[in-house]
């Protein structure tokens, strides 16, 4: 079993769907959690940063964490054609090393 | 966040042959970090580079394969030495940001193609 599991997609919604997007993890010591979007031949660029649970919300993105569950999710609001990339959720202990997630392709039909 | 470009964004080569891939920051940062993401897959951590010791190297990853350069705080080089075409891949810098170690800022990445 991967330490953190992320269904590969492709997800294909319709311009201003709401786009939800999950992982989920095996090691309950994680605390930092983090979401990356990554367009077709870019490196990853940092969306959302989360540490221990909750929510955090920046513009229509909103990042949720359940420890409790081990889940992840990254909410997409009014999504976009340019919303249409890869996107990556890592996760950490406290310290450098980011475990990742293998990314999930959304696309975003106009 | 930092500005990070790489050389050479791709390049075709030949297996036996080596290529030399380098990082450059626009800032001076302590920890630079050099991933690989083959098609499909997680990115997958190869080492550690700090500024003025050796870069310590993930399982699965040895200097001989891949050896790292830090010659100050805002470049580093990645070498893919005796290249086969497993080694076929996108090459990935990566900074520590200002919330510290758990948020990294990524370059633009290396695409490689070992014929």
């Amino acid at each position: 079993q991967k330490e953190v599991e992320q269904d590969p997609g492709p997800l294909s919604v319709p311009e201003g769907a709401i786009v939800s997007l999950n992982c989920t993890y095996s090691n309950s010591a994680f605390q930092y959690f983090m979401w990356y979007r990554q367009y077709s031949r870019k490196g990853p660029e940092l969306l959302m940063y989360t540490y221990s649970s909750g929510n955090k919300e920046d513009g229509r993105f909103t990042a949720q964490v359940d420890k409790s569950s081990k889940y992840i999710s990254l909410f997409i609001r009014d999504s976009q054609p340019s919303d249409s990339a890869t996107y990556l959720c890592a996760m950490s202990l406290n310290n450098y090393q980011l475990i990742w997630g293998a990314g999930t392709k959304l696309i975003i039909k106009p | 966040s930092a500005v990070i470009s790489q050389k050479p964004s791709r390049d075709i080569c030949q297996r036996g042959t080596s290529l030399t891939i380098q990082c450059q920051v626009d800032s001076q940062v302590t920890m630079m970090f050099w991933y690989r993401q083959q098609p499909g897959q997680s990115l997958t951590l190869i080492a550690t580079a700090n500024q003025g010791s050796e870069a310590t190297y993930e399982s699965g990853f040895v200097i001989d394969k891949f050896p790292i350069s830090r010659p100050n705080l805002t470049f580093s080089t990645l070498t893919v030495s005796n290249m086969s075409p497993e080694d076929s891949s996108i090459y990935l810098c990566s900074v520590v940001g200002s919330q510290g170690g758990e948020t990294q800022y990524f370059g633009p990445g290396t695409r490689l193609l070992v014929l």
